[in-house]
């Protein structure tokens, strides 16, 4: 089945302590995204990669890191998590760059809090 | 810069009533239009889409028309079902280059019975 895997679901961490979001696609998408949903604010794009070891900062990065370093693969790292990163985090994957006509394939999200 | 602009929610509506979901749009050019669905607990859905302009997306009884005259990309349902309840987002993106896909807000439905 074609799709977009986070783990993990859910995360209650503390302020500081490193953590790795993973998101993996079986798809062999080129472009891969992550977004976070906040109320009120929608779905707000953090980082973006088209391509292996081609990646991007979208609107909201600071805080966070990325790597590519194999296509299906594109997690997501907070070195020093604090409380206003507590959000639902969406993966993305898209055949090309941009998306373009296709759309996206999201991820089921993962909703971590940091307290 | 490119941006979407959805009706605030949210909509209650009595199963069997018509939907409107009105979204805008601000863009160069000729971006493609989607409505994503995100159900109760999961990630988002691609609905429908169309790619120019007159075109009209249309799954599972929804429907929307790109109309370019007046920048809108308005979703539509003729009859809703309490599995209709979600929340909905009008988005945008570009052919080229390398322009994210830009969501709306997003429209919370319930609908009940």
């Amino acid at each position: 089945e074609a799709q977009v895997t986070q783990n993990p679901r859910y995360l209650i961490t503390v302020t500081g302590k490193k953590l790795t979001v993973t998101c993996s696609q079986n798809m062999n998408h080129e472009y891969m995204s992550w977004y976070r949903q906040d109320p009120g604010l929608g779905l707000r794009q953090i980082y973006y990669s088209m391509n292996v070891e081609v990646t991007d900062k979208g609107d909201v990065p600071e805080g966070y890191k990325v790597s590519r370093k194999e296509k299906r693969n594109f997690p997501l790292i907070l070195e020093s998590p604090s409380p206003n990163q507590t959000s639902l985090y969406f993966c993305a994957s898209s055949p090309r760059t941009g998306g373009s006509s296709d759309g996206y394939t999201f991820g089921s999200g993962t909703r971590l809090t940091v307290v | 810069g490119d941006s979407v602009t959805q009706m605030e929610g949210p909509v209650t509506l009595s199963e069997e009533a018509f939907l409107t979901i009105n979204c805008t749009y601000t863009a160069t050019g000729y971006p493609s239009l989607f409505w994503y669905v995100q159900y109760p607990g999961e990630g988002l859905q691609l609905l429908l889409k169309a790619t120019k302009a007159d075109d009209k997306g249309s799954n599972k009884g929804f429907e929307a028309t790109y109309r370019k005259e007046t920048t809108s990309f308005h979703l539509e349902k003729g009859s809703v079902q309490v599995s209709d309840s979600a929340v909905y987002f009008c988005a945008l993106s570009h052919y080229s280059g390398n322009t994210p896909l830009v969501f709306g807000k997003g429209t919370r439905l319930s609908v009940i019975a």
